[in-house]
């Protein structure tokens, strides 16, 4: 059975860079053609999902947030990471990391436990 | 992208009864549709996939029904660890893919 851990730092300063890594195991991350992804959930809200990245290297990226994330892959250590830059107070929230089986009836099968991130000076 | 949106956003209900939630899409997404549960502080959890499939582990209490913009998931028989919060995500616009914003689901 596949495990996701995402870690990283938990408090950033508004307009620095949020990172978190996710290590899967249980299964390699270039197993199947799966989507590894990022979402995050603000306080009291519904979650947004944030990226996907293939083992293959191939990435989307929400629209609204394209221009602030890079998310990478490094199959030799099975993890896939998030970066977001020039974070601000809006960007609080639980980040998970999960995985997407893709497709015609394609759903979220695996999550991290989440990662509360704040961000504040 | 697509918006969902849900209703009710919370209810109260008691152990035993029977609820429904549900899920409206902004332009059609045929049955390409999933609905998770999620407890306090941990990760959501598939119930249903493609509107109506029931994912393997989950207690046959748990339904869903619709396809196009309309969609309902129906808890029957309420158990005590069924209260929690309930989402639906459509994966019509994968990858954009886009959740509802929720519905919390408290003891009466």
């Amino acid at each position: 059975q596949v495990h996701l851990q995402e870690s990283g730092p938990r408090l950033v300063k508004p307009s620095q860079t949020l990172s978190l890594t996710c290590t899967v195991s249980g299964d390699s991350i270039s197993s199947g053609d799966y989507y590894w992804t990022w979402i995050r959930q603000p306080p009291g809200k519904g979650p947004e999902w944030i990226a996907y990245i293939q083992h293959s290297g191939t990435t989307y990226y929400n629209p609204s947030l394209m221009s602030r994330i890079t998310i990478s892959v490094d199959t030799s250590k099975n993890q896939f990471s998030l970066k977001l830059n020039s974070v601000t107070a809006a960007d609080t929230a639980v980040y998970f990391c999960a995985r997407d089986l893709g497709g015609y009836l394609g759903y979220l099968d695996s999550w991290g436990q989440g990662s509360v991130v704040t961000v504040s000076s | 992208d697509i918006q969902m949106t849900q209703s009710p956003s919370s209810l109260s209900a008691s152990v035993g009864d029977t609820v429904t939630i549900t899920c409206r899409a902004s332009q059609t997404i045929n049955d390409y549709l999933n609905w998770y549960q999620q407890k306090p502080g941990k990760a959501p959890k598939v119930l249903i996939y493609g509107a109506s499939r029931l994912q393997s582990g989950v207690p046959s209490r748990f339904s869903g029904s619709g396809s196009g913009t309309d969609f309902t998931l129906t808890i029957s028989s309420l158990q005590p660890e069924d209260f929690a919060t309930y989402f639906c995500q459509q994966t019509y616009s994968t990858p954009e893919i886009t959740f509802g914003q929720g519905t919390r689901l408290d003891i009466k």
